[in-house]
């Protein structure tokens, strides 16, 4: 079953702004990650952040994660129209004999010009 | 850094014949590899564990007598998509967790079944 929801579903900016993404899941987690997904490509790896972080910075990215809260956020400061994708969070759940990724339902970004 | 290389990159197939996507680490070993699928403007659904020299572990609800997974050696794992369907057609998409941690993702297979 689905792990993460994501809000908002589709977010359009004007190249510049700063764009906000939201993740929520269910259970524990070992680890939290965001991807970017270009349009019927593979997947890229942005960030992780781990159960006890609370706040990592990667370039323009800037990720929190709420653990009590049962969720995480994905700021992209000073968009560029190349910014344009689909975000994913992903949270690895330590099952015991094996982690796994589970994916959140992502959010659509269009940076416009 | 680990690559994971997957192919095809896309295949159209007729309905009723069966299709084998290809993923292979190049330069790590993984005894443990993941089949997702995506449908168009959706998530990434995992499918199934692909585990090297024992049985693929499947999700719920995935048919694992359609969906046939290989891993035969610790650089491939292989998914046939047995008696394809048009209902099938989607975005397949495997992963590998490299030594050094994380994950790796294949450039994903787009199969069209018509």
């Amino acid at each position: 079953s689905q792990q993460g929801e994501e809000d908002p579903q589709a977010l359009s900016i004007q190249e510049g702004e700063n764009a906000t993404m939201n993740c929520s899941y269910k259970t524990s987690i070992n680890n939290l990650q965001w991807y970017r997904q270009n349009s019927g490509r593979g997947l890229v790896h942005l960030i992780l952040i781990r159960s006890n972080e609370r706040e990592k910075h990667s370039g323009r990215l800037r990720v929190t994660l709420d653990t009590s809260k049962k969720s995480s956020s994905l700021l992209i400061t000073a968009s560029r129209a190349a910014d344009t994708a689909s975000y994913f969070c992903a949270t690895d759940l330590n099952t015991g004999t094996a982690s796994k990724l589970t994916f959140g339902t992502g959010t659509r970004l269009q940076v416009t010009l | 850094g680990a690559v994971v290389s997957q192919h095809p990159s896309w295949v159209i197939c007729k309905s009723g014949t069966s299709v084998k996507i290809e993923c292979r680490s190049l330069d790590f070993q993984a005894t443990t590899m993941f089949w997702y699928r995506q449908f168009p403007k959706q998530s990434l659904m995992l499918m199934a564990t692909s585990n090297e020299g024992s049985k693929a572990t499947y999700e719920q609800g995935v048919e694992k007598d359609k969906f046939l997974i290989n891993h035969a050696s610790l650089t491939l794992s292989t998914l046939t998509v047995t008696s394809a369907h048009p209902e099938d057609s989607s975005f397949y998409i495997c992963s590998a967790r490299p030594p050094f941690g994380g994950y790796t993702f294949g450039s994903g297979t787009r199969l069209t079944v018509v």
